[in-house]
């Protein structure tokens, strides 16, 4: 029942492949979020756009590369990632208003060989 | 210092029980504030935004103490299925971001 959708829910990658996680959100949001968490841990912020604009940019690895198509869409490219990079990838979308209530997709558990 | 700072549990209470979880921030800037749920391997879900004025939802009522940089939540006749983490989180509406505290488990058990 969320309105934020991701995929894939699972991917298996080596260190060499090149993959791509997607989200789309069906609410008009102007502000879309990718975080990554690992175990027992809270999420941790990767990369917003605001308004189809990269804002901020958590000092991530250049081996994640963020991409917004449009306002409904975002993507998450990923290239010659570590082991330590396998976590359930979340993205998230709010409306800029002055609360910024953020609604979370499902996520996808990333494993890397 | 953490930003966010909770007491990580578990608590582990009997169905029926009061349960009551704080959580501190260190910035004073920080501008909303709130409670998300996460069951194990799902998406933290929103459960309540937070107000000075304190709100309740249910079995659920949020306080926010701005001069002490608190929050509280309290869960009153607490069901199985509360059982999950829950994550006190804090916002800045100028930077569009959340800061996530490091959550509390909380275990109800029959």
């Amino acid at each position: 029942d969320t309105e934020v959708t991701q995929t894939p829910k699972h991917l298996v990658m080596g260190m060499t492949n090149k993959k791509s996680l997607k989200c789309e959100q069906h609410m008009g949001h102007r502000a879309m979020y990718w975080y990554k968490q690992k175990a027992k841990k809270p999420p941790e912020l990767m990369f917003v756009y605001s308004y189809e604009k990269l804002s901020i940019n958590e000092s991530v690895p250049s081996r994640f590369s963020p991409e917004c198509p449009n306002s409904s869409l975002l993507n998450l490219h990923l290239h010659a990632l570590q082991p330590e990079d396998s976590a359930l990838y979340l993205c998230a979308s709010s409306d800029l208003r002055e609360n910024n209530e953020q609604f979370f997709g499902p996520g996808t558990r990333l494993t890397v060989l | 210092r953490k930003e966010v700072e909770q007491d990580p549990g578990p608590f582990n209470v009997p169905e029926g029980a009061t349960v009551a979880f704080n959580c501190t921030y260190s910035n004073s800037a920080s501008q909303s504030f709130f409670w998300y749920r996460q069951d194990c391997r799902k998406e933290p879900k929103l459960l309540m935004s937070v107000y000075s004025s304190g709100n309740e939802d249910g079995r659920f009522t949020a306080q926010l103490n701005r001069a002490s940089q608190y929050i509280s939540l309290l869960i009153r006749d607490s069901k199985l299925s509360d059982s999950a983490t829950y994550l006190c989180v804090v916002g800045y509406s100028s930077a569009s971001k959340i800061i996530f505290g490091s959550g509390t488990r909380l275990s109800i058990r029959p």
